[in-house]
């Protein structure tokens, strides 16, 4: 069974904090691990990809993986009000060449308190 | 510009009818996917499709039906065999073959049955 869990929250953060967002997954197969953002009625938008261990910048998003725990989380540093949305831990579980399915999450609803 | 759309964005069916969700792509990816989401939930995978005239059955594909004559198009039809039709539907594309498959998401139709 493939399987990606994340804490439903919601996660309250204060304005300019940092906000730390945690993902676990099943499979050890696992090659490629997004994070979307999903503002309340909208599609999911990709903000952040990571492929290797260890820790991926960009600007005020910061993504970990560690594989051997199966782990992947996202910082978000100086939080805004504007980082309010659901965040989905995405993780492609294929074993092979192509493009399969991504495994999803429910969801992370973070909160950022002005 | 360059982007995912799916049309209507909003769709109400009767009981018993089928209905078909448009999606096309100027993003001339290869790779095209439909996942369903339900509220609080994350996404599931209908079908996806890699290649023109080539399509798989994702985790929940019963009751759905899809083609892919076009490399821009990728039309679901909601049949009347699917139990529970009522969510947020979403498709997705993404350029296969690199090993990393980010996915890009169109804004996403809300099917209800009435």
């Amino acid at each position: 069974q493939k399987e990606v869990e994340q804490n439903s929250g919601p996660l309250s953060v204060p304005e300019g904090a940092i906000a730390s967002l945690n993902c676990t997954y099943s499979d050890r197969v696992s090659q490629s691990f997004f994070w979307y953002r999903q503002y309340s009625g909208k599609s999911p938008e990709l903000i952040m990809s990571i492929y290797s261990n260890g820790d991926k910048e960009d600007g005020r998003f910061t993504a970990q993986l560690n594989k051997a725990s199966q782990y992947v989380s996202l910082l978000i540093r100086d939080s805004q009000p504007s980082d309010s949305a659901t965040y989905l831990c995405a993780v492609n579980m294929y074993s092979g060449g192509g493009a399969d399915g991504l495994t999803f999450g429910k969801g992370t609803h973070l909160i950022i308190q002005p | 510009d360059g982007g995912i759309t799916q049309s209507p964005k909003y769709l109400f069916r009767k009981e018993g009818q089928n209905v078909t969700l448009s999606c096309e792509q100027n993003l001339n990816h290869d790779a095209m996917y439909w996942y369903r989401q339900d509220p609080g939930q994350g996404l599931r995978l209908i079908y996806y499709s890699q290649i023109v005239n080539d399509f798989q059955k994702g985790d929940i594909a019963e009751g759905y039906s899809v083609s892919r004559e076009k490399k821009e198009s990728f039309p679901l039809t909601v049949t009347s065999a699917q139990k529970n039709p009522t969510a947020f539907y979403l498709c997705a594309s993404s350029i296969p073959g690199l090993g990393y498959n980010e996915q890009f998401f169109g804004p996403g139709t809300r099917l209800t049955v009435l």
